[in-house]
C-alpha cells in the first residue's frame, strides 16, 4: 500500500516568515495529494490541493508543489500568521477517497 | 449550508460496551467514508459507502468493527466490545459521487474513550 512520509513533526516560525512541509510517497500510481488543516478538537479541513498534472498551484499564501519523478510534494505558507497554527497534515491517494496520510506537521506561529 | 454532521461528538464507552457512531453527509452527497486517527498520528481509511451498499471496507477491522448507510438515515460506524485500543476519533467524509476530481469533506468527529 502507499507510504506517506512527512517532515517536520514539528515547526515553530516568526510571524511573517514563510513555513514549508515536505511529504514522499512510495506509490507511483498516485495522482492526488490534497493538504488538510487540522486544529484541535475539530476535523481536517482542505486548504489546497493538486493532481499529477499540475505541478505547481497557488491560492494566496499557500503552495504546493509536486515533483512526481522524486515522488514528493511540497506546502509552502508564506507570511504566516497566527491563526496559521495549526496540524497540517499532507496525504496521497490513487484515487480521490481513499487517501494515505502523513503523520502531521504541528506548526506554531509565534507573535 | 450544513456541512457533514457527526455525533455524539465525545463518546465514553467501558470496555465490553457497544459503541454506534453517526454520520449524515452534505446535502447532496451520496457517498460516506469512514477514517480513524489514533492519538499523535494521521488519519486512517476505513470504509467506503454508497447507500445500501459497502464499496470499499479495505482498512476494517475483521473483527467488532461494522459499518452500513441504509437508504433512509445517517451512516452508522458500529464498534462492539470496545477495547482500549479503540480509544479514538472517527471521522467521516462525504462527496457528491466517486469519479475524478472530486474533494471529500470531512465532519468534525466523533471523539470515542475507552474506560
Amino acid at each position: 500500500g502507499e507510504n506517506v512520509e512527512q517532515h517536520p513533526s514539528t515547526l515553530s516560525v516568526q510571524e511573517g516568515d514563510s513555513a514549508v512541509i515536505k511529504c514522499t510517497y512510495s506509490d507511483s500510481a498516485s495522482n492526488y495529494f490534497p493538504w488538510y488543516k487540522q486544529e484541535l478538537g475539530k476535523g481536517p479541513q482542505l486548504i489546497i490541493d493538486i493532481r499529477s498534472n499540475v505541478g505547481e498551484k497557488k491560492d494566496q499564501r499557500i503552495a504546493v508543489t509536486l515533483n512526481k519523478t522524486a515522488k514528493h510534494f511540497s506546502l509552502h505558507i508564506t507570511e504566516t500568521q497566527p491563526e496559521d497554527s495549526a496540524v497540517y497534515f499532507c496525504a496521497a491517494a490513487t484515487n480521490d477517497y481513499k487517501l494515505s496520510f502523513g503523520a502531521g506537521t504541528t506548526v506554531t506561529v509565534r507573535a | 449550508n450544513a456541512g457533514v454532521m457527526q455525533n455524539p461528538r465525545h463518546l465514553v464507552r467501558r470496555r465490553g460496551q457497544e459503541a454506534r457512531l453517526r454520520c449524515s453527509p452534505m446535502k447532496g452527497h451520496s457517498h460516506v467514508y469512514w477514517y480513524r486517527q489514533l492519538p499523535e498520528e494521521g488519519l486512517k481509511f476505513m470504509v467506503y459507502l454508497q447507500k445500501e451498499n459497502i464499496i470499499d471496507e479495505s482498512g476494517m477491522p475483521k473483527e467488532r468493527f461494522s459499518a452500513e448507510f441504509p437508504k433512509e438515515g445517517p451512516s452508522i460506524l458500529r464498534i462492539q466490545q470496545v477495547v482500549r485500543g479503540d480509544s479514538a476519533a472517527y471521522f467521516c467524509a462525504s462527496s457528491p459521487r466517486q469519479e475524478a476530481g472530486n474533494t471529500i469533506y470531512f465532519g468534525e468527529g466523533s471523539w470515542l474513550t475507552v474506560v
